[in-house]
């Protein structure tokens, strides 16, 4: 089973500062999904990256693919209270099954 | 318009009984998939569906049995209910396999 590792587990800021949380894994992911899930709600889906180096932004967040494509980050800047949520990574390894990462709770204090 | 429902929102139950949790989507997704998210809020998926065909069958209790009754439908059968079973329960779909998923709002399965 591949294993995604999310960091931080937890992340408390100020609205308005920048934020950075990372995905990563020992292995080569085929493509990566980013969801956010709000309490009583299903997780949606923020993006999806597949070419290594890849960048995309969503207004005020920026997604990123590593260059080997083991690893992903997602950068918000300028936070929001509506930013507050659970941030997963998914991971496609070849032809197996979608994997979940191990989630990053995001708490923006207005 | 809902794509993807399921149902019950929530469900409490007695250990030892026997519960059903109903998913529809109206997206024309071929693919249909059951997650369950623990209290650490880990997603792990339990099973998939293509186009009713049973494609992933994780190592999940045989007390679990999903059913596809067409590729708009997948329903969670769960016998014998015991007290680890309590979680969320999410159903979702999507267009082929590992396309981006479409989640319904979960099912809070609490065991008593």
């Amino acid at each position: 089973t591949q294993l995604l590792e999310q960091s931080p587990q937890f992340l408390s800021i100020q609205e308005g500062e920048n934020l950075t949380v990372y995905c990563n894994s020992s292995s080569v992911f085929s493509s990566l999904q980013w969801y956010r899930q709000e309490p009583g709600e299903g997780p949606v889906l923020l993006v999806t990256v597949v070419t290594g180096g890849e960048v995309k932004k969503l207004k005020r967040l920026t997604f990123q693919f590593g260059d080997a494509r083991k690893d992903s980050s997602l950068h918000i800047t300028a936070a929001q209270p509506g930013d507050t949520g659970l941030y997963l990574c998914a991971g496609a390894f070849g032809n197996e099954k979608l994997t979940f990462g191990t989630g990053t709770r995001l708490t923006i204090i207005p | 318009d809902t794509a993807v429902s399921q149902t019950p929102k929530y469900l409490v139950t007695q250990m030892g009984n026997d519960k059903s949790i109903k998913c529809e989507q109206n997206l024309g997704h071929d693919t249909m998939y059951w997650y369950k998210q623990d209290s650490k809020k880990f997603l792990k998926i339990m099973f998939s569906y293509n186009n009713k065909e049973l494609i992933i069958n994780e190592t999940v209790p045989n007390r679990f049995s999903p059913k596809s009754p067409d590729k708009a439908h997948l329903n969670l059968h769960i016998n014998s209910l015991e007290l680890g079973d309590s979680a969320v329960y999410f159903c979702a779909s999507s267009q082929w396999k590992n396309s981006p998923l479409h989640f319904g709002n979960g099912t809070r399965l609490t065991v008593t």
